[in-house]
């Protein structure tokens, strides 16, 4: 299979605390893992792509220092908002690739993290 | 950069009734064009995808046609059920900086009428 999971699903912090959301390949290994978000009645936009045991590449107009990307093994990359404000409320949306079963171009989505910052 | 477009952005028909929605892409290197079906609140699920060097690909209800020459390509739902309505969005993906970078269209808002 390919699943991805997240966690938390949902999350509301006051403003200008940090916030951490998980992505995990439950059932294979990932050496890249994106990252989208998604504003109400919008679509998907790439924030940056996770590589495992190397830095992120974050896309044109995404701070880098505001959104730390840290992806330790091959199942698992971290997201943290630092120092969140409410324009940062957004749905946070991770996908993973499967190399071994699938092409890879296929990307395979998570539920999705609900931030909502008061 | 890649853009995608994606029509309509809201479509209702009645259950039984075929839909169609419809996207165009502007970077002919693209080669690979999944559909993502999306219920409120969670993630993006993959229901078919199509490669550039193929015009067409069924899957029970579901089907995909593309024309690389006119970048364009459509999604295909025959016997529409209720089950059917979500938010639908087309993409198109290429190789670029060793990865395959997907864009997303704007996403089509299907209702099927019971």
């Amino acid at each position: 299979g390919a699943v991805v999971s997240q966690h938390p699903s949902w999350v509301i912090c006051k403003s200008g605390t940090s916030v951490k959301i998980e992505c995990r390949s439950l059932d294979f290994q990932a050496t890249t893992m994106f990252w989208y978000r998604q504003f109400p009645k919008q679509s998907l936009m790439l924030m940056a792509t996770s590589n495992e045991g190397s830095k992120a590449t974050y896309e044109q107009g995404v701070e880098k220092d505001k959104f730390l990307i840290n992806h330790a093994s091959l199942t698992l990359s971290t997201l943290t908002v630092t120092s969140a404000h409410p324009e940062d409320s957004s749905f946070y949306i991770c996908s993973a690739r499967n190399l071994i079963t699938h092409m890879e171009e296929t990307q395979y989505f998570g539920p999705g993290t609900r931030l909502l910052v008061l | 950069g890649e853009n995608v477009e994606q029509h309509p952005s809201t479509l209702s028909v009645q259950e039984g009734d075929s839909a169609v929605i419809k996207c165009t892409y502007s970077d002919s290197a693209s080669n690979y064009f999944p559909w993502y079906k999306q219920e409120l609140g969670k993630g993006p699920q993959l229901i078919i995808d199509i490669r550039s060097n193929v015009g067409e690909k069924k899957d029970q209800r579901i089907a995909v046609t593309l024309n690389k020459t006119a970048k364009h390509f459509s999604l295909h739902i025959t016997e529409t059920q209720p089950e059917d309505s979500a938010v639908y969005f087309c993409a198109a993906s290429k190789r670029s900086g060793g990865y395959q970078k997907v864009t997303f269209g704007t996403g089509t808002k299907l209702q099927v009428i019971p």
